[in-house]
C-alpha cells in the first residue's frame, strides 16, 4: 500500500504563494492524489484530484488560486494570493485500488503571517 | 448537487452502542462508494473503510482498514440512501469527530460530510 509523506508545518506571508508537498512511496509514482483543506474546527474539503502527469480538476467552488503539480513522486498543492482563511491544515488522500483501501499523508499545517 | 449530510453529536458511556447514519443526496449509495474517516482530537485524518449499498434490500459491500476490522460496522441501506457507522460496545478510546465521505469513481474522495462528534466518557 502507498504511504504519503507531508511537511507538519509550513508558514508564508499573507498575499505571498506557498507550495506544499506530498511525496509518494517508490514504486507508486502513477498514483492519483487529492488535496483537502481542513480549516479549523470545519470538515474537510476537496480541493482537487492530482494525476502523475500534473493535470489537475479542483472541486466545485475551489478558487484558481488553487494549483497542482507534479515532479516524480512528488505532488504539490500551490496556493497564490495567500488569505487568512486560507490558514489550516492540508491531507493529501490516495486509493490503492488492489487493497480496495485509502491513505491520508499526515497533514501540513499552513499560517498564514 | 451531492451532500452527505451526518447525524448529530452523541454522548455515550463506555460499554454503550450507537450507530452513526449518513444520508446522501444527488447521489445513490448503490451506485457510490461511502467511506468513513476517524479523526481523533487535535490528531489527522484516518481510513475506517468503504461501503456501498447491494442491489438486495438490506445487503451491504464492505471493506475495511485493517486496523478497524472487528472494531465497528459499517452498512449501507438504499431504501434510506444512506451509510451508517456501528459500535457495539464503546470505549473511551472512540471519542472523535467521524467523516463521511463519497469517493469518486478514481477512488478519492471529493464530497465530505459535517463530521459527527462521538465523546466517551463515565
Amino acid at each position: 500500500q502507498p504511504v504519503l509523506t507531508q511537511s507538519s508545518s509550513a508558514s508564508a506571508s499573507l498575499g505571498s504563494s506557498v507550495k506544499l508537498t506530498c511525496t509518494l512511496t517508490n514504486g507508486h509514482n502513477n498514483f492519483i492524489i487529492a488535496w483537502h483543506q481542513q480549516q479549523p474546527g470545519k470538515a474537510p474539503r476537496f480541493l482537487m484530484k492530482l494525476e502523475a502527469s500534473g493535470k489537475f480538476e479542483r472541486g466545485s467552488g475551489v478558487p484558481d488560486r488553487f494549483s497542482g503539480s507534479t515532479s516524480g513522486a512528488d505532488r504539490f498543492l500551490t496556493i497564490s494570493d495567500l488569505l487568512t482563511a486560507d490558514d489550516g491544515d492540508y491531507y493529501c488522500e490516495t486509493w490503492d485500488s488492489n487493497t480496495r483501501g485509502g491513505v491520508f499523508g499526515g497533514g501540513t499545517r499552513l499560517t498564514v503571517l | 448537487e451531492v451532500q452527505l449530510v451526518q447525524s448529530g453529536a452523541e454522548l455515550k458511556k463506555p460499554g454503550e452502542s450507537l450507530k452513526i447514519s449518513c444520508k446522501a443526496s444527488g447521489i445513490s449509495v448503490t451506485k457510490s462508494w461511502i467511506g468513513w474517516v476517524r479523526q481523533m482530537p487535535g490528531k489527522g485524518l484516518e481510513w475506517i473503510g468503504v461501503v456501498s449499498a447491494g442491489a438486495s434490500a438490506g445487503a451491504s459491500n464492505t471493506r475495511y482498514n485493517p486496523s478497524f476490522q472487528g472494531q465497528v460496522t459499517m452498512s449501507a441501506d438504499k431504501s434510506m440512501n444512506a451509510a451508517y457507522l456501528e459500535w457495539n460496545s464503546l470505549r473511551a478510546f472512540d471519542t472523535a469527530t467521524y467523516y463521511c465521505a463519497r469517493l469518486a469513481t478514481t477512488g478519492h474522495i471529493d464530497y465530505w460530510g459535517q463530521g459527527t462528534l462521538v465523546t466517551v466518557s463515565s
